[in-house]
């Protein structure tokens, strides 16, 4: 059975572009989480998904926002990019709310 | 709110040595699950260990057993007979039942194994 698989791996990018990150869930599962990870703040969450419908949301300006498909693919996607933009960010799946989470390898973003 | 404290930034064990790692977490719902997720260098978030807050029994998986205290809201980890492998970032989570459905991380503990 595949893992969580996050695209990009890493990515550089400058102040102001915009930024697409993509995690395929583990095959059934319907809910989709998504975390930052900073040396300074830690694993904070960003936002939830499960069938197509954002659950939840994490204290995160308006600039961050997130979407998911029919097949349970998730996209996050960062406007405006700020130089605190950059961190590990982490995908998290599971079968059902409040069940154990599975994550992916992450996408380690890079604002210069 | 929900927090969760993670007392010890860092912490080293010799090989083979029992370590315990420390988790107190403040919520003031009944149902929840606690975790402990090891991440090592690679960077991805493994699970160790789940503990169903209504269960009395505490888990174990392998080596690694917790000790869950839940009116001291107390949740620490134990690893036995500890191997180089286990060198990682553990970071202490929990998860309300229904709700608000998010892992509330505390900061994590760097655990090194020393050979």
């Amino acid at each position: 059975k595949a893992g969580v698989t996050q695209t990009p791996r890493y990515l550089i990018k400058t102040r102001g572009q915009q930024v697409t990150l993509s995690c395929s869930p583990i095959s059934g599962h319907r809910s989709v989480s998504w975390y930052q990870q900073t040396p300074g703040q830690g694993l904070q969450f960003l936002f939830e998904y499960f069938s197509e419908t954002q659950r939840n949301k994490g204290n995160f300006p308006g600039r961050f926002s997130g979407r998911q498909f029919s097949n349970s693919r998730s996209e996050m996607n960062v406007s405006t990019l700020e130089l605190g933009d950059s961190a590990l960010y982490l995908c998290a799946s599971s079968l059902e709310v409040a069940t154990e989470a599975f994550f992916g390898q992450g996408t380690r973003l890079t604002v210069v | 709110a929900q927090t969760v404290t993670q007392s010890q930034p860092e912490m080293s064990v010799q090989e083979a040595e029992t370590v315990t790692l420390s988790c107190t977490y403040d919520t003031s719902e009944n149902n929840y699950y606690l975790f402990w997720y090891k991440q090592p260098p690679s960077r991805q978030m493994i699970l160790v260990i789940r503990q169903e807050a209504y269960k009395q029994q505490n888990a174990t998986e392998n080596r690694f057993s917790v000790n869950f205290q839940k009116a001291a809201k107390s949740f620490s980890l134990k690893i036995s007979d500890s191997q180089l492998g286990d060198t990682a970032m553990y970071f202490c989570a929990f998860i309300v039942n229904f709700g608000n459905e998010k892992l509330t991380f505390g900061t994590g503990t760097r655990l090194t194994i020393i050979p």
